[in-house]
């Protein structure tokens, strides 16, 4: 069993369209992120949710808006799609989002390309 | 926030050790710093972490000085598969935990 599962692993799509990314872990973790992986490799976080609660958000568009139905999933979702979307998303999970840099696990990614 | 720094590249040859140092000056009392590596196509895979001194595991090994502003990555006998990009992770001493990565060190290794 893959601990932290993302779909679709590639998502080819039009400008202006919207699309959603789904996760999924199951290692009963209670913190799950999502990171963006650019062309230049930078990995940045972008989002963090504690036991279904938003604990980061970083300066990202609000094109883009995370969903957490449970502990177990945080899906993505980003509306009006623009070309600079395009890039690597990654699913995380950790024990705590508290101080202490417990070990995240991180999904497969999902490459996005917006043409 | 604590940054962290370190070089973008480094080259290498199989049987080699490699060492690769982090420099992380805004480190908080409570942070750990932790290293992840990255293959091409994959999420990071958690290598190590440590508080200070030294930690070693099955992998590698992770030196951090008393003033902890820095840590060093060792990757004992290094093989073609070791090629990978390695980051370093500190805790943001900002209040909330942010796991923020550095812009990682592509480490090539030759035959």
């Amino acid at each position: 069993d893959t601990a932290v599962s993302q779909t679709p692993k590639y998502l080819v799509t039009q400008m202006g369209n919207d699309k959603s990314i789904k996760c999924e872990q199951n290692l009963g973790h209670d913190t799950m992120y999502w990171y963006k992986q650019d062309s230049k490799k930078f990995l940045k976080i972008m989002f963090s949710y504690n036991n279904k609660e938003l604990i980061i958000n970083e300066t990202v568009p609000n094109r883009f808006s995370p969903k957490s139905p449970d502990k177990a999933h945080l899906n993505l979702h980003i509306n009006s799609l623009e070309l600079g979307d395009s890039a690597v998303y990654f699913c995380a999970s950790s024990e705590t989002g508290g101080r202490r840099n417990t070990e995240a696990f991180f999904g497969q990614g999902t490459r996005l390309t917006v043409v | 926030l604590a940054k962290t720094t370190q070089p973008i590249s480094m080259d290498s040859y199989e049987g080699q050790e490699v060492n690769i140092t982090c420099s992380h000056n805004n480190i908080a009392t409570n942070d750990y710093i932790t290293w992840y590596q990255q293959f091409p196509s994959q999420g990071p895979r958690f290598i190590i972490q440590g508080y200070k001194t030294k930690v070693t595991n099955e992998v590698a090994s992770l030196f951090i000085p008393a003033d902890r502003k820095s840590s060093t990555l060792s990757l004992p006998r290094v093989s073609l598969s070791d090629t990978a990009v390695y980051y370093c992770l500190v805790g943001d001493s900002g209040g909330s935990y942010i796991p923020t990565f550095g812009r990682g060190t592509s480490l090539i290794v030759h035959p």
